[in-house]
């Protein structure tokens, strides 16, 4: 158990539909970060927040945000949801930012089906 | 720009030793780490290299050379639950991490 916590395990919805993510992480860990995995393609860095803020954007659609709140957990929000967002969703968290050998712990996934 | 590669799949014999390589390039270099992920679970950290050298632990080891932009891993005595994809990933100073596309190994009796 890497001590991060995401909700729910599966999702499915359909295209048009909107669904948020949510993920806690260890206990004292003060980044969040969000990946994409499609079927049999590799981890896609989609947004990383620091203690509430807003650290780093990879290639995240217009139609996905995410937010850190203030007890340091985070959501991560897909609207318009088309075919190609299905996919597994991994949390991961890190303890600092920047500091040598800070090794990201990921949550079990997301599995989102978009029908 | 941020590239990585490794290749798509390997096939080892159980028992035997299999390495898997990662070149890389990418804006920022803080240490780089290798992730073991069983389909359809999370990836679980491995090892990780930030000056060049090996690094061993256990069956498991890592290579890393700055100047080349060069990494492996290496599996040893292979097991039947080795089988598995193996994620290189380069920490850009703790902005994100860049993963690699992972490499698919299969280990056959």
């Amino acid at each position: 158990d890497s001590g991060v916590t995401q909700t729910p395990k599966h999702l499915i919805t359909a295209t048009g539909q909107r669904v948020t993510l949510r993920c806690s992480p260890r206990s004292g860990d003060l980044s969040v970060y969000w990946y994409q995995q499609s079927l049999d393609q590799g981890l896609q860095f989609l947004i990383q927040y620091y203690n509430g803020e807003e650290r780093a954007k990879g290639n995240i659609l217009e139609r996905f945000s995410a937010q850190q709140f203030p007890d340091l957990h985070s959501e991560l929000n897909l609207s318009s949801l088309e075919l190609g967002d299905s996919a597994l969703y991994f949390c991961a968290s890190s303890a600092r930012q920047g500091e040598a050998n800070e090794k990201l712990f990921f949550g079990s996934g997301t599995q989102l089906s978009v029908l | 720009g941020q590239n990585i590669d490794q290749p798509t799949e390997m096939t080892a014999t159980e028992g035997a030793i299999v390495q898997i390589n990662c070149t890389y390039q990418t804006s920022g270099f803080n240490g780089l780490f290798w992730y073991q992920q069983h389909a359809g679970e999370a990836p679980t950290f491995l090892s990780y290299n930030v000056l060049d050298g090996l690094e061993e632990k256990g069956r498991f080891s890592s290579f890393l050379s700055r100047s080349k932009g060069y990494s492996y891993l290496l599996l040893k005595e292979l097991q039947m639950k080795d089988s598995a994809s193996y994620l290189c990933a380069v920490d850009n100073y703790g902005q994100n991490f860049v993963f690699g596309p992972g490499t698919r190994l299969s280990v056959l009796p």
